[in-house]
């Protein structure tokens, strides 16, 4: 089994549309948890930071379950400019061991 | 800006010829990481350096070793390439705490004839 382990999708959905994605992790131990995104060619950058309580970023909604060890992101009012790649990404060990998962690729249409 | 560069951007080298990748950082970070990326494939981590204390994944090949002179260099030193090491080479630093983001270099891109 994976350490984490996300929908590879891809998630082909119209402009305006609400999205979820899910990602699961097999390390109770595990301490930190990230969303990234991945743009073709491009290097990972930070989407946002998942908290316990759950956190927003205007259109993005992260959400941690640690009694799952599920984390989810989802976005709505999907835009042209979403299209990319989302990573799930979990640390553990003081923050240094990082461990990506596979991504789900989003197709945003007009 | 601040950031972090990577040297080249793309490489090619042959089968078993040493090649070395190179990262600086302009953010004054403590940590420096090296992932190895193939297509369609998740970040891979293969090592980590806290200031000078060299942090190597279980699961990383003796063919890859790492050096970090200063603060803001750190270098990915392959010894004898095969075609499996043929990836997209990701440079990243971070700060120290629980939530530290990372910041990735561009990449560099070896290809193994």
């Amino acid at each position: 089994r994976k350490e984490v382990e996300q929908d590879p999708g891809p998630f082909n959905v119209p402009e305006g549309a609400t999205v979820a994605f899910n990602c699961t992790y097999s390390n109770s131990a595990s301490q930190s948890f990230f969303w990234y995104r991945q743009d073709c060619r491009k290097e990972p950058k930070l989407l946002m930071s998942v908290y316990s309580s759950g956190n927003e970023d205007g259109r993005f909604t992260a959400q941690l379950n640690r009694a799952s060890q599920y984390i989810s992101l989802l976005i709505r009012d999907s835009k042209l400019s979403d299209s990319a790649t989302y990573l799930c990404v979990v640390t553990n060990t003081g923050g240094f061991k990082t461990i990506f998962g596979a991504g789900t690729r989003l197709f945003v249409k007009a | 800006d601040a950031m972090v560069i990577q040297n080249p951007r793309y490489q090619v080298t042959q089968f078993g010829k040493p090649v070395t990748l190179s990262c600086s950082q302009t953010l004054n970070h403590n940590v420096m990481y090296w992932y190895q990326q193939k297509s369609s494939q998740a970040p891979k981590l293969l090592f980590h350096y806290y200031d000078k204390d060299f942090n190597n994944e279980a699961d990383t090949p003796d063919n890859f070793q790492s050096r970090r002179p200063n603060t803001s260099f750190c270098f990915l030193d392959i010894r004898s390439p095969g075609l499996g090491d043929a990836a997209m080479y990701l440079c990243a630093t971070s700060g120290l705490g629980e939530y530290n983001e990372q910041f990735f270099g561009p990449g560099t891109r070896l290809t193994v004839l």
